[in-house]
């Protein structure tokens, strides 16, 4: 039983643009949410994180939104570079325990 | 060395080997972590240390046994595995007092004949 799900398992985004990474989680008492952006035959790697008790946290061209009703959270780059084509995995923690979704593929288009 | 070592990068073992991942970090932190991931699934968290104690154990089978001797290293020792453990096993580090943040190594392609 998942309890965090990424339902696109591939996006691709004109470079410019924005791109829109989404992620539902189905346990209410998670403590943080996390995005990690994964390149091939790398470990993931640590991109932007949020509290449970915030709705939004910005770092760059990146912007991570909460929606706590709806059990969902969103990632948004903007501009979108060529550089950003990796595959991103959403998680959630409370705790030492971790959650993450299966990943979605994003392709910036030069 | 920097950030999270592991080795090694790549294993074949048959179901009566046994054998150990290794994984090391540089980064000062007090947790560390071992995940499994298999084709199409997501993440799936095996083990964590926390001050070298193990504090989670998510149900994972005993022919997979690790070991933590210090804060910077550990270990997955493997024996009579099968082929459904054939995975990607990644290690990751953290600081204790804030599990949000992880530090991942570039993981063990494990291969089990």
């Amino acid at each position: 039983d998942q309890q965090v799900k990424q339902n696109s398992p591939s996006l691709s985004v004109q470079e410019g643009r924005i791109s829109i990474l989404n992620c539902d989680y189905t346990n209410s008492m998670f403590d943080y949410f996390l995005w990690y952006k994964k390149y091939p035959a790398e470990g993931p790697t640590f991109l932007i994180s949020i509290s449970s008790i915030k709705d939004k946290n910005e770092d760059g061209r990146f912007t991570v939104f909460l929606n706590k009703s709806a059990k969902h959270l969103s990632l948004h780059i903007v501009p979108s570079q060529p550089g950003d084509s990796a595959v991103y995995f959403c998680a959630a923690s409370r705790g030492n325990q971790f959650y993450f979704g299966t990943g979605t593929s994003l392709t910036v288009i030069p | 060395e920097t950030g999270v070592t592991q080795t090694p990068r790549h294993l074949v073992m048959g179901m009566t080997n046994k054998k150990s991942l290794k994984c090391e970090q540089h980064l000062g932190h007090n947790a560390m972590y071992w995940y499994k991931q298999s084709a199409k699934k997501p993440l799936e968290l095996m083990f964590v240390y926390n001050f070298k104690e193990q504090t989670e154990n998510n149900s994972v089978p005993s022919r997979f046994s690790p070991e933590c001797p210090n804060s910077s290293h550990l270990f997955l020792h493997l024996h009579t595995l099968q082929p459904e453990d054939s995975a990607l096993y990644l290690c990751a580090s953290s600081q204790s007092d804030w599990a949000g943040e992880q530090f991942f190594g570039p993981g063990t392609r494990l291969t089990v004949l």
